[in-house]
């Protein structure tokens, strides 16, 4: 399978402070998903973003297809984005997803 | 938009009951689904394809005869656990993909059983 990293593990934020979360794959994908599981455990679809950049409201994110790397930025960080975050990819072929190992944020106020 | 509804959003049962999960998906058609269990602080993994009208095929490690699944519309596949057991405790969730859009996968928000 495809071995999806994301980093940093674990993220602790100030309210109104930005970050940028990573996921990194070991394949050649074309699809790929970034996702909030909030902290009621609902998986909250976020951006499908196989290349180029995209933004919603707060958050925004790149994905460079070459280099086999995508971010997810959060500028003026609120508490209710508290969660993980997960992305996910799929290769050309087959259908199946690959999450990565999540960031855990917490934002404190 | 796609949209998949998953239902039960939680649920509580005894040990030794089966239990049900729901996944439909509201607007589109898909022969193909999926379903994919999270344990505790950890990733989601990908149990079981779902094919409609036909047997769904499972991951290696996975017990076909444990996590029973039906997906006998274009709109609606069911999870369901047989004889639940503590270690069956888990967030699952489905994903769908639309017959229109080859690229068009859509994830439930998932379903967390606690089996007491």
């Amino acid at each position: 399978g495809i071995q999806v990293e994301q980093s940093p593990p674990d993220l602790i934020l100030q309210e109104g402070a930005n970050s940028t979360l990573r996921c990194n794959f070991s394949d050649s994908v074309n699809n790929l998903q970034w996702f909030h599981q909030n902290p009621w455990g609902q998986l909250i679809n976020l951006f499908y973003i196989p290349s180029g950049t995209k933004q919603n409201g707060r958050l925004s994110a790149t994905t460079v297809a070459t280099e086999r790397y995508s971010l997810l930025y959060i500028s003026s960080s609120q508490t209710t984005d508290s969660g993980v975050y997960f992305c996910a990819v799929r290769r050309k072929t087959g259908n199946q997803f690959y999450f990565g190992t999540g960031t855990s944020l917490t934002v404190i106020p | 938009g796609a949209v998949v509804s998953q239902h039960p959003s939680w649920v509580i049962c005894k040990s030794g009951t089966s239990v049900k999960i729901e996944c439909r998906s509201l607007d589109f058609q898909a022969t193909t689904m999926f379903w994919y269990r999270q344990f505790p602080k950890q990733s989601l993994m990908l149990m079981a394809t779902s094919n409609e009208g036909s047997k769904a095929t499972y991951e290696q490690g996975v017990e076909k005869d444990k996590f029973l699944i039906n997906h006998a519309s274009l709109t609606l596949s069911t999870l369901t656990v047989t004889s639940a057991h503590p270690e069956d405790s888990s967030f699952y969730i489905c994903s769908a993909r639309d017959d229109r859009r080859i690229y068009g996968y859509t994830f439930g928000s998932g379903t967390r059983l606690t089996v007491v």
